[in-house]
């Protein structure tokens, strides 16, 4: 069964470094997002990207982030300069044209720890 | 204001039945889906109600009443893998993509 694949699993970085979380969305999907979860809380949106351009973003995603598909199958995530609340769990998510009920596919997460 | 109201934490016994109800106010409204997350893992998707009514599959089913807001989960035969946190969502469809708008969680304990 096809499934969303991201890298890494786990990145610690220091304060102010930059950050690149790479996702590959399932093949024939149009519609990509990024999540976010700080730890034992709620999963918060952060951006959705169509047709190679952002669709939305949320409050989060503030200049510090981008959002890239620099091919066919890759999708990332950049925090350009990373502050210690970036530590979270960031998803990436896909979905199909077909998928008439919203399903979104999720990938496993990149668990980011910022020191 | 989006804002998505579900108890925090809820227990049942392993065969048991348990609902976990969900409150919504959003801006936009399109659907209600649920998702389960297990420690560490994924969200994955459980089900969807863009009408109002049940919706049933398998040991899960989940209702919506769009005049009132309000929806629940229902899990029927609980079993010990079935612990886990359940969010509710709405799917905030303005664009030609969707937004999905995630509860805080609900936390399933099960008992043995």
């Amino acid at each position: 069964e096809p499934e969303v694949t991201q890298t890494p699993s786990h990145q610690v970085t220091q304060m102010g470094q930059e950050v690149i979380l790479r996702c590959v969305p399932i093949s024939n999907h149009l519609y990509f997002y990024w999540y976010r979860q700080i730890l034992g809380q709620k999963v918060e949106f952060l951006v959705s990207f169509y047709n190679n351009e952002i669709s939305e973003k949320s409050e989060i995603f503030d200049d510090q982030f981008s959002v890239e598909r620099p091919d066919g199958s890759n999708f990332t995530l950049k925090i350009r300069s990373t502050k210690l609340e970036d530590s979270a769990m960031y998803f990436c998510a896909s979905k199909g044209l077909a998928d008439v009920l919203g399903e979104q596919y999720f990938g496993p997460g990149t668990r980011l720890t910022v020191t | 204001g989006q804002s998505l109201e579900q108890p925090s934490e809820v227990t049942a016994v392993e065969g048991a039945i348990v609902q976990i109800n969900c409150t919504y106010q959003t801006s936009g409204f399109y659907g209600l889906s649920w998702y389960q997350q297990h420690d560490g893992g994924a969200p994955t998707f459980l089900s969807y109600n863009g009408l109002d009514g049940l919706e049933e599959t398998g040991r899960f089913s989940s209702f919506l009443s769009r005049s009132d807001s309000y929806g629940y989960l229902l899990l029927q035969e609980l079993q010990m893998k079935d612990s886990a946190s359940y969010f509710c969502a709405v799917r905030d469809r303005r664009n030609r993509d969707d937004k999905i708008i995630f509860g805080k969680g609900t936390r399933l304990h099960i008992l043995p």
